[in-house]
């Protein structure tokens, strides 16, 4: 089963928008990850956010956590047209298989130049 | 650092046929992954390795489908017979520690059954 939904399904944007991409999910969570793929690639790892935490920063990247509401949230800020791809948010279960990341179906993201 | 490592590329069989892909992880990382992503979805866990024990593995077909992890290093996934919905990637993960770390995904295995 899927516990995480990435919302939009899909995203279009022009270069230097940003874009921003949300997952909600149904139980409690040790940490959240965001994952991105590019088309036919395997997936790379983009940011770890643990439960205590409420947001966090990488480069262009900022994700917040609202566990309160199950929810997380990822910015790209000025967006480049290498960052077209999905981006998928996972989630590591408290109290389940540690380590068994569960995966939303993803948010595709295009970035026109 | 070498990245994870997984052969084949692509595959094609006819259903019935069996098939078996290769991961080999990142050195030092004790857990490794085998997802099975369907076109248009997120990655699904089939096994969980944590050196060359199965941590879980409650969402695998045991009837079609096995995984090994000899010597805790590399690790094959094998499909017997193949149905058309096994048509997938079929992506190896591996991380230092089971939990709390980011999981290194190798590039996967595209698998059409026929």
């Amino acid at each position: 089963s899927q516990q995480g939904e990435e919302d939009p399904q899909a995203l279009s944007i022009q270069e230097g928008e940003n874009a921003t991409m949300n997952c909600s999910y149904k139980t409690s969570i040790n940490n959240l990850q965001w994952y991105r793929q590019n088309s036919g690639r395997g997936l790379v790892h983009l940011i770890l956010i643990r439960s205590n935490e409420r947001e966090k920063h990488s480069g262009r990247l900022r994700v917040t956590l609202d566990t309160s509401k199950k929810s997380s949230s990822l910015l790209i800020t000025a967006s480049r047209a290498a960052d077209t791809a999905s981006y998928f948010c996972a989630t590591d279960s408290y109290g389940g298989s540690q380590g068994n990341l569960i995966f939303g179906k993803g948010t595709k993201l295009s970035v026109k130049p | 650092e070498a990245g994870v490592a997984q052969s084949p590329r692509y595959k094609i069989i006819e259903k019935r046929q069996s098939v078996a892909f290769w991961c080999n992880p990142i050195s030092g990382h004790a857990t490794l992954y085998w997802y099975q992503q369907i076109l248009g979805q997120g990655p699904k866990l089939l096994i969980q390795f944590q050196n060359n024990g199965v941590v879980d593995d409650s969402q695998l077909p045991k009837d079609r489908f096995s995984a090994e992890r000899l010597k805790g290093v590399d690790s094959t996934l094998k499909i017997q017979p193949a149905k058309l919905e096994d048509s997938a990637v079929y992506l190896c993960a591996s991380s230092l520690v089971q939990t709390g770390y980011e999981q290194y995904f190798g590039p996967g295995t595209r698998l059409t059954a026929t």
